[in-house]
């Protein structure tokens, strides 16, 4: 079955450009979370969604970061006015649900869009 | 702040040799799992151990829990080329969202 999709996978664009970046989780995951990740480096947390509930945006940087979920499925995060330290990889992961007294259930990551930011 | 940390942060080693990483934290946790990422590409799960499990097994890798010591190990026996990779732990707690240590890049040498 297809897995977690992400485009574009490559992005450059000049500093304080707006970019979106588009998730296609898998089919019937109700959590969709977001990350980042530097060259070389762990992940960054940035927003994750669960079902109906209101996101956990605690990871976002910067007030220019802003995530939605449409339709419980695709996700787009945008980042305005983009700065060259938004240069990274950002990750996109579903799962059939996050937290709760069962724990976590394994996430599934898409490729990833590599961002540059000129 | 992480809740996992891997050690070590590199490991380089020749094919057919075994590979350990550790992963340790700091609150007590529901289940732990492991994830690899190969280089340009996502993560992707490898096992999960739960709390209540002290040992888990999946092909050639083994994972150990030990919460008393608030640690993992993951093993690679008879690693190949092609285990060359970043390797993750995430600590999943109660009613939070995972949480992703830092990773140890592994390098498995021909």
């Amino acid at each position: 079955g297809a897995g977690v999709s992400q485009s574009p996978s490559n992005k450059v664009t000049e500093k304080g450009k707006d970019v979106e970046l588009r998730c296609d989780p898998i089919s019937g995951h109700t959590a969709l979370y977001w990350y980042r990740q530097s060259l070389g480096q762990g992940l960054e947390f940035l927003i994750y969604f669960q079902g109906n509930s209101a996101p956990d945006k605690s990871g976002l940087p910067s007030d220019r970061f802003s995530a939605e979920r449409t339709g419980g499925s695709v996700s787009t995060l945008t980042i305005q006015r983009t700065q060259q330290e938004d240069s990274a990889v950002y990750l996109c992961a579903s799962s059939l649900g996050t937290g709760g007294a069962g724990g976590n259930q394994p996430q599934h990551f898409g490729d990833g869009t590599r961002l540059s930011i000129l | 702040s992480q809740q996992g940390e891997e050690d070590p942060q590199a490991l380089s080693i020749q094919e057919g040799e075994n590979a350990t990483m550790n992963c340790s934290y700091k609150t007590s946790i529901n289940n732990l799992q492991w994830y690899r990422q190969n280089s340009g590409r996502g993560l992707v799960h490898l096992i999960l151990i739960r709390s209540n499990e002290r040992e888990k097994h999946s092909g050639r890798l083994r994972v150990t829990l030990d919460t008393s010591k608030k640690s993992s190990s993951l093993l690679i026996t008879a690693s190949r080329a092609a285990d060359t990779a970043s390797y993750f732990c995430a600590t999943d707690r109660r009613f939070q969202k995972l949480v992703f240590g830092t990773g140890t890049r592994l390098l498995v040498s021909p």
